[in-house]
């Protein structure tokens, strides 16, 4: 296994349209994690998966984003009507259950455009 | 509540020169600290990570951090930079224990290492 994988690496979208990005974890993995990084800023949590469980979700994320990850394995993030705001680069994490000081693995990022 | 503070968002040091990021934290518990790295356009690579036990940990490339309690800092060093370290630095914070398992972020120091 490679690490955590996502796709596609940028999007370029225009403003209104809907978007989603994939997130493929480590494979033995069961915590999946997404962030938001804006330029200059550090990544900022959005919402994690335990299996398919969507534990926890931060308040920035808006009624127009949804987070699924249907089988416990990928997950997907859904961006709808987007806006030049949500530009910036989405993270996704991984890490395993069950290992008191496990450390959550990171993906290459999707960078987001919105023109 | 938990927040990172990182001190000094652009750090330029000479190369074989010591290397000192700071950071300090603030948690209501006992916290979990992670110094991850970032390159352009990449996502986020684990350097180290406090949990329990010993306060200096170290890392990969040479990094290491002490986790001082009464400071509530856990600064990164290397003792002699090296051009390819050059990259953006974020620390991170996560409660200890079972419960929530998100990171919150500094918003980082961009290290620069002149030839």
């Amino acid at each position: 296994d490679t690490g955590v994988s996502q796709d596609p690496r940028h999007k370029i979208t225009k403003r209104g349209q809907n978007v989603t990005f994939r997130c493929d974890p480590i494979s033995e993995h069961n915590r999946l994690y997404w962030y938001r990084q804006t330029l200059g800023q550090g990544p900022e949590f959005l919402t994690y998966f335990q299996n398919e469980a969507q534990l926890e979700k931060s308040r920035l994320l808006s009624d127009r984003f949804s987070a699924e990850r249907p089988k416990g394995s990928f997950s997907t993030l859904e961006i709808q009507r987007t806006e030049q705001g949500d530009s910036a680069m989405y993270l996704c994490a991984s890490s395993l259950v069950g290992q008191p000081n496990t450390e959550a693995f990171f993906g290459q990022g999707t960078r987001l455009t919105v023109v | 509540a938990q927040s990172v503070t990182q001190l000094g968002s652009h750090v330029s040091v000479s190369e074989g020169a010591l290397v000192l990021l700071r950071c300090n934290y603030s948690s209501s518990v006992p916290p979990y600290l992670f110094w991850y790295v970032q390159y352009p356009n990449q996502g986020l690579q684990l350097l180290l990570k406090y949990t329990t036990g010993a306060t200096l940990v170290k890392g990969i490339n040479g990094f290491e951090a002490e986790f001082k309690k009464s400071e509530t800092s856990f600064h990164l060093t290397k003792p002699s930079a090296h051009m390819s370290d050059a990259a953006e630095y974020f620390c991170a914070v996560r409660r200890s224990g079972a419960g929530s398992y998100q990171l919150t972020f500094g918003k980082g120091t961009k290290l620069s290492v002149i030839p």
